[in-house]
């Protein structure tokens, strides 16, 4: 089975500052790697898939980028609403494995 | 606009079974994949199984095989998740979620399955 090893775990920044979360693939997915942002009691949304691809209606300020097997999620300026729980997900292969998630917090 | 509303949940007592549905809906839903994903509480997200469009392939997590039966119905625009020898740890908010090519692109709102004495 492929695993995600994603950090932080937890972080907590600033309004405008740059933020970014990772993704480690114990091996090659290429770009099958999706990121997801989860609020409390609501359904996690898509924000990037293909590692670097937007999804439909995500701010421009959310972008993806990999290095090998290892998957960048950059949030350029936070923003008020950006807090939440953020999980990676490889869609390579079955068994579908996600990130233990990064907890994001404002300061 | 894509809706999938699942329901179902409840509480079950260990050993016992449940089956939950998911309808979709604002989509054609014979041409995608579903999936069942779950969160227990105060926890991560856990990928339990998949079906293709046209049910010819099906996966499943290694923590519910022989336990959990994934189905749909196309004529009824429906998903099953059939559970049964329920355990304390399947205890969780479960989701259906639509496939795109190695991603989940919409989600239901969740049902809870609470196993417990």
């Amino acid at each position: 089975d492929i695993q995600m090893t994603q950090s932080p775990a937890s972080l907590s920044a600033s309004l405008e500052e740059i933020v970014t979360i990772t993704c480690q693939a114990s091996q090659d997915i290429g770009n099958w790697l999706a990121w997801y942002q989860q609020k409390p009691g609501k359904s996690p949304q898509l924000l990037i898939y293909g590692a670097t691809s937007l999804a439909d209606g995500v701010p421009s300020r959310f972008s993806g980028s990999r290095s090998g097997t290892q998957y960048s999620l950059k949030i350029s300026r936070l923003q008020v609403e950006d807090p939440g729980i953020y999980y990676c997900l490889q869609g390579y292969s079955a068994p579908y494995t996600f990130g233990a998630g990064t907890k994001l917090e404002l300061k | 606009e894509v809706q999938l509303v699942e329901s179902g949940g409840g509480l079950v007592q260990p050993g016992r079974s449940l089956k939950l549905s998911c309808l979709a809906s604002g989509f054609t839903f014979s041409n995608y994949g579903m999936n069942w994903i779950r969160q227990a509480p105060g926890k991560g997200l856990e990928w339990v199984a998949s079906i293709s469009s046209s049910s010819s392939y099906i996966y499943y997590a290694d923590t519910v095989k022989g336990r959990f039966t994934i189905s749909r119905d196309n004529a009824k625009n429906t998903l099953y998740l059939q559970m049964t020898s329920l355990r304390s740890e399947d205890t969780a908010l479960y989701y259906c979620a639509r496939s795109v090519v190695a991603r989940f692109d919409y989600w239901g709102q969740g049902v809870m399955v609470t196993v417990s004495s």
